[in-house]
């Protein structure tokens, strides 16, 4: 199993400025995800996190409006630049677990839930 | 794309009634099928999964069967207790690709 511990668990913004969020993993892992939950609406991935690349940005998303850095195999931060109330959303970090190889599971962090007024 | 139909919530339900949560899917290929639960308060745990068609998966007294002719994978438990109250969601996710499509989850409250 993984324990992911995520910062801040709460926070209220003001339009326009920048929140980062922090995800830390008790364990090495390649792979990490983020994902958004917007009120009322299903979990929508943002975009994976490999150590020692450049993100993958799913489709809606991109790389000035969600930056993320992956400085090591524990550690990731996602920022949501010049907020809206439009994101307005619980924001999630989710690594993969894994059994001889093979993916089990996906673990998840508490999230964050920003509100941007 | 892919995608995960679940049923509309809230549900409320008496304790030790019968409970079912619908979930349908689009997708290519046999994707596998996972049902996380959040409790209040908590983060998001996986309940039960299916990797194969007729697989079906339990905990909690919950199961779920993986129908790949009806493209369904609905949650049921014969009893539900209070402690069963919680947001449950429904994702798919293909092998070797280990990102996860979720449906709009559903939020489930027992009374005593």
């Amino acid at each position: 199993s993984a324990v992911i511990s995520q910062k801040p668990s709460r926070d209220i913004c003001q339009r326009g400025t920048s929140l980062t969020i922090q995800c830390q993993v008790d364990s090495q892992v390649t792979m990490m995800f983020w994902y958004r939950q917007q009120p009322g609406q299903s979990l929508t991935l943002i975009a994976t996190a490999n150590q020692g690349s450049e993100a993958t940005y799913e489709s809606g998303f991109v790389i000035d409006k969600f930056p993320i850095s992956r400085p090591n195999l524990t550690f990731s931060t996602l920022t949501v630049s010049n907020m809206s109330p439009e994101d307005s959303s619980i924001y999630l970090c989710s690594v993969p677990g894994t059994g001889a190889g093979i993916f089990t599971e996906a673990f998840f962090g508490q999230g964050t839930r920003l509100t941007v007024v | 794309g892919d995608s995960v139909t679940q049923m509309e919530g809230p549900v409320t339900l008496s304790e030790e009634a019968f409970l079912t949560i619908n979930c349908t899917y689009t997708a290519t290929g046999y994707p596998s099928l996972f049902w996380y639960v959040q409790y209040p308060g908590e983060g998001l745990q996986l309940l039960l999964k299916a990797t194969k068609a007729d697989d079906k998966g339990s905990n909690k007294g919950f199961e779920a069967t993986y129908r790949k002719e009806t493209t369904s994978f609905h949650l049921e438990k014969g009893s539900v207790q209070v402690s069963d109250s919680a947001v449950y969601f429904c994702a798919l996710m293909h092998f070797g690709n280990e990102k996860l499509t979720f449906g709009t989850g559903t939020r489930l409250t027992i009374i005593p």
